[in-house]
């Protein structure tokens, strides 16, 4: 079956850092991969996808994902975090050929002055 | 503006007490499904349909019951709650075919006492 993880549950950066969350899959074909934000007392909304057409795939609010096969890793980064990027981030994946999505435990991130 | 609407937003209940979540979805969206988070969890499927009065198993789904006689309309029952249900619940709408969004509504947190 297919799993998804993110090591560290919590990653605090400071203000202008870089942000680094790491996402690995478990899949022997390329599934379809998202990244999802989850602001306080809210849905989630998609940051943004892979669905093959480039590995480097840019999202919404500066973020970015890089898809490796050989890694099998969609790593979200944006160069300099804000203070309103404090959220909880899923990465998720659609296994080829459904619309179930397989979520990972999620990564809280807190950004201080 | 297309929306998922959940309602709702919270609810405290007693063991026993038959309860319902509405949700409901205005972009005609075939495919529409039910999560619950947990800390540490991430999200988990708990049912899901691909159409009306088609729906089928997540992969937590004792406890629940679901129907779809709408297309707009998935509610989530527990005719039993129990305090194991404790949780925050999504109802989720995306589009049939591969690779697509989900778009989620804002949230149930329910508490089972």
């Amino acid at each position: 079956a297919q799993s998804v993880t993110q090591l560290g549950s919590h990653v605090s950066v400071s203000e202008g850092a870089l942000v680094l969350l790491r996402c690995n899959y478990s899949s022997s074909v390329p599934p379809y991969l998202f990244w999802y934000v989850q602001y306080p007392n809210q849905g989630l909304q998609l940051l943004l996808k892979y669905t093959s057409a480039a590995t480097l795939v840019k999202g919404i609010n500066g973020f970015e994902a890089e898809f490796k096969k050989s890694e099998t890793s969609f790593h979200l980064t944006k160069p300099s975090a804000h203070m309103s990027d404090a959220a909880e981030y899923f990465c998720a994946v659609t296994p080829e050929g459904y619309n179930k999505l397989i979520f990972g435990a999620g990564t809280r991130l807190a950004v201080h002055p | 503006e297309a929306q998922v609407t959940q309602n709702p937003r919270y609810l405290i209940t007693v063991t026993g007490k038959k309860l319902t979540v509405t949700c409901s979805q205005n972009m005609n969206h075939e495919y529409m499904s039910w999560y619950r988070q947990d800390p540490g969890l991430g999200l988990r499927q708990i049912y899901y349909s691909m159409n009306v009065e088609v729906t089928d198993k997540g992969d937590v789904p004792e406890g629940y019951k679901v129907s779809r006689k709408e297309k707009r309309n998935f509610p989530l029952i527990l005719e039993s709650p129990s305090p194991n249900q404790t949780s925050l619940y999504f109802c989720a709408s995306t589009p049939l075919g591969a690779g697509t969004e989900a778009f989620f509504g804002q949230g149930t947190r329910l508490t089972v006492v």
